[in-house]
């Protein structure tokens, strides 16, 4: 299943399945670039990170791309587990400091069985 | 284990009153910051320090105060001020001054105004 960002919020894949979850960064200048999973009720887990100076990473079960022409980021999650049901959120940061960390609002990944 | 730690959990409030939200970390970690958490939206951060005894305002600080007056604990009170305030408060933390991009997060506190 393909979400299109903040236009889509939620996103539903059969267990097993590879999912992608999209989104659209708004500041050119961004240069690192994180993904967090929320599950209900709890704060925001830290997935995976990517540098401005990457396109691609790749983490267990998970990898992130990086389209800076389209500022436009993606995370893979290869065979959809019942655990994955969560919301994901992006994050971008600029120059480096947490301080200018901005948060997409969000998608919400239910895994059905 | 290290972690942060956030309490309470739940909290319900009266119109008027004052409340303060606790986050304590044994990360270590020099910088700590409050977010809040609406229904379907993303994160917006209220205050943060990047150490002891110095904070800063965040995108939404008003009706908001905290203090950092140890390098575990960083407090957020939510005053009378604040129109709005039933959400979900997120405490985090990172290490190397507020330059990294890697936050640690608490559970969260929810908080409800009657």
């Amino acid at each position: 299943g393909e979400n299109v960002g903040l236009h889509l919020p939620t996103l539903s894949v059969q267990e097993g399945d590879n999912s992608i979850i999209n989104c659209a960064y708004s500041n050119s200048a961004s240069d690192y670039f994180i993904w967090y999973k929320q599950e209900s009720g709890k704060g925001p887990q830290f997935i995976i990170d990517i540098r401005s100076n990457m396109d691609k990473r790749q983490g267990q079960r998970v990898t992130v791309l990086l389209n800076k022409t389209v500022k436009h980021l993606s995370l893979q999650i290869a065979a959809t587990q019942p655990g994955d049901s969560a919301v994901y959120f992006c994050a971008e940061n600029l120059s480096g400091s947490a301080r200018q960390l901005t948060f997409g609002s969000g998608t919400q990944l239910t895994v059905l069985p | 284990d290290g972690g942060i730690t956030q309490s309470p959990k739940y909290l319900f409030r009266k119109e008027g009153q004052n409340v303060t939200l606790s986050c304590e970390q044994n990360l270590n970690h020099d910088a700590m910051y409050w977010y809040r958490q609406d229904p379907g939206q993303g994160l917006r951060l209220i205050y943060y320090s990047q150490i002891v005894n110095d904070f800063q305002k965040g995108d939404i600080a008003e009706g908001y105060s905290v203090s950092r007056e140890k390098k575990e604990s960083f407090p957020l009170t939510v005053t009378s001020a604040q129109k709005n305030p039933t959400a979900f408060y997120l405490c985090a933390s990172s290490g190397g001054g507020a330059l990294t991009g890697e936050l640690f997060f608490g559970e969260g506190s929810r908080l409800t105004v009657l």
